[in-house]
């Protein structure tokens, strides 16, 4: 399976800033996509970071406080932009397709204070 | 969008028996099922997963059942110990991987 490096691991951040994840594997993979849980919660679909194109985002979810980056097929970026303490949460990125199925990063725990 | 329901919220068994968690989900063009483990601090893991082509499938002490006409999976784990409390999910996809999850089960094992 895909080895998925997710960075940075933890943040702690003052209102109204913005943080970048990074995600990258060591292989190509066809999907990729950007999920949040919220503190006790489940899982919930951000976005699917699309390859040299504009990311599709959820219900829910804009562009303008999620942009998404994803030059190549291992590498993608979340940002979380303005944040407010709403945006506490895991941000985990998830690849899938070919030979693999749906895996998780270690995530980025964001606290926003 | 999918909408996936999942029972218990709370699960707590003595070591040794059995854990059965249940799932239904509404979208009829779901064909993918995927099961997540999460311990606490961790990363979601991939435990078990099923497609529509399949009624049941095991591995080991974890098997999966499918039925796709009442639209319900469950997840059944055999001879539980200590290491399997932890948060597990369902989720229920197209086959593009968008993955709608259900609420978690807190499973604890008791010694």
């Amino acid at each position: 399976s895909a080895v998925i490096s997710q960075k940075p691991s933890r943040d702690i951040c003052q209102r109204g800033t913005s943080l970048t994840i990074q995600c990258q594997v060591d292989s190509q993979v066809t999907m990729m996509f950007w999920y949040r849980q919220q503190p006790g919660q489940s899982l919930t679909l951000i976005a699917t970071a699309n390859q040299g194109s504009e990311a599709t985002y959820e219900s829910g979810f804009v562009i303008d406080k999620f942009p998404i980056s994803r030059p190549n097929l291992t590498f993608s970026t979340l940002t979380v932009s303005n944040m407010s303490p709403e945006d506490s949460s895991i941000y985990l990125c998830s690849v899938a397709g070919g030979n693999t199925e749906a895996f998780f990063g270690q995530g980025t725990r964001l606290t926003v204070v | 969008g999918e909408n996936v329901e999942q029972h218990p919220s709370t699960l707590s068994v003595q070591e040794g028996d059995s854990a059965v968690i249940k799932c239904t989900y509404s979208d009829s063009a779901s064909n993918y099922f995927p099961w997540y483990k999460q311990e606490l601090g961790k990363r979601p893991q991939l435990i078990i997963d099923i497609r529509s082509n399949v009624g049941e499938k095991k591995d080991q002490r974890i098997a999966v059942t499918l039925n796709k006409t009442a639209k319900h999976f469950s997840l059944h784990i055999t001879e539980t110990q200590p290491e399997d409390s932890a948060v597990y999910f369902c989720a229920a996809s197209r086959g593009d991987y968008k993955l709608s999850f259900g609420a978690g089960t807190t499973v604890t094992v008791r010694a």
